[in-house]
């Protein structure tokens, strides 16, 4: 398998635009999660997703931080506008199922915002 | 909320000898407690988890154990190797400000962990 794929890996952009982040999670696997890196609040989980369905979005920072997954095998983390606050590494992770699951992460999006 | 700290933040061995890092959590209905291991530019990666029904678990070089009255937990790599030489994270399941599961993560802060050949 090819394990959970993100993209792009590396996106620059300035402030007020819009940043969209891809990932594919492993075939078959029923739970999706995104993460936010940073140094000074290490992994941040955002929002989870059980079958296509957002479970828990309390971690989202503000309004400007969207989630989708419209199928089982896709979904997307938009940022509108970005800030340069919200530069950070955003991963992707999926697992089996959702209690007691290993999740698997993506290598990873590495966002600046100038 | 879940909390969970780790210590130390930085760690640095001889190769050969033994590393311990250390996790407090404070949900006591917390019920599984993974360890990631993460590279330079790369995601985490699961290396041993345990349950709480569990109070110790080994994989080769690598050991956890759980104390679920004291709420803390423990990473225990024997014979390191430069290849150990990485940030781990430990975390602890928590049901989330609206999940009904435990598939919320909470994570520590990390441990870098330097083995010196």
């Amino acid at each position: 398998d090819a394990g959970v794929i993100q993209s792009p890996r590396h996106e620059v952009t300035e402030m007020g635009q819009e940043v969209t982040l891809r990932c594919k999670p492993i075939s078959g696997h029923n739970s999706l999660f995104w993460y936010r890196q940073t140094m000074m609040r290490g992994l941040e989980l955002l929002i989870y997703f059980n079958n296509n369905v957002p479970i828990d979005d309390s971690g989202m920072p503000e309004d400007r931080f969207s989630a989708k997954m419209p199928n089982a095998s896709f979904s997307t983390l938009k940022i509108q506008p970005s800030e340069p606050r919200d530069s950070a590494v955003y991963f992707c992770a999926s697992s089996l199922r959702l209690e007691f699951g290993t999740q698997y992460f993506g290598p990873g999006t590495r966002l600046t915002v100038l | 909320g879940e909390n969970v700290e780790q210590h130390p933040s930085t760690l640095s061995v001889q190769e050969g000898d033994s590393a311990v890092i250390k996790c407090t959590y404070s949900d006591s209905a917390s019920n599984y407690f993974p360890w990631y291991k993460q590279e330079l530019g790369k995601g985490p990666q699961l290396i041993i988890d345990i349950r709480s029904n569990v109070g110790e678990k080994k994989d080769q070089r690598i050991a956890v154990t759980l104390n679920k009255t004291a709420k803390h937990f423990s990473l225990h790599i024997t014979e390191t190797q430069p290849e150990d030489s990485a940030v781990y994270f430990c975390a602890a399941s928590s049901r989330g400000r609206r999940g009904g599961s435990q598939g919320n993560l909470i994570f520590g802060k990390g441990t870098k962990l330097s083995v010196k050949p």
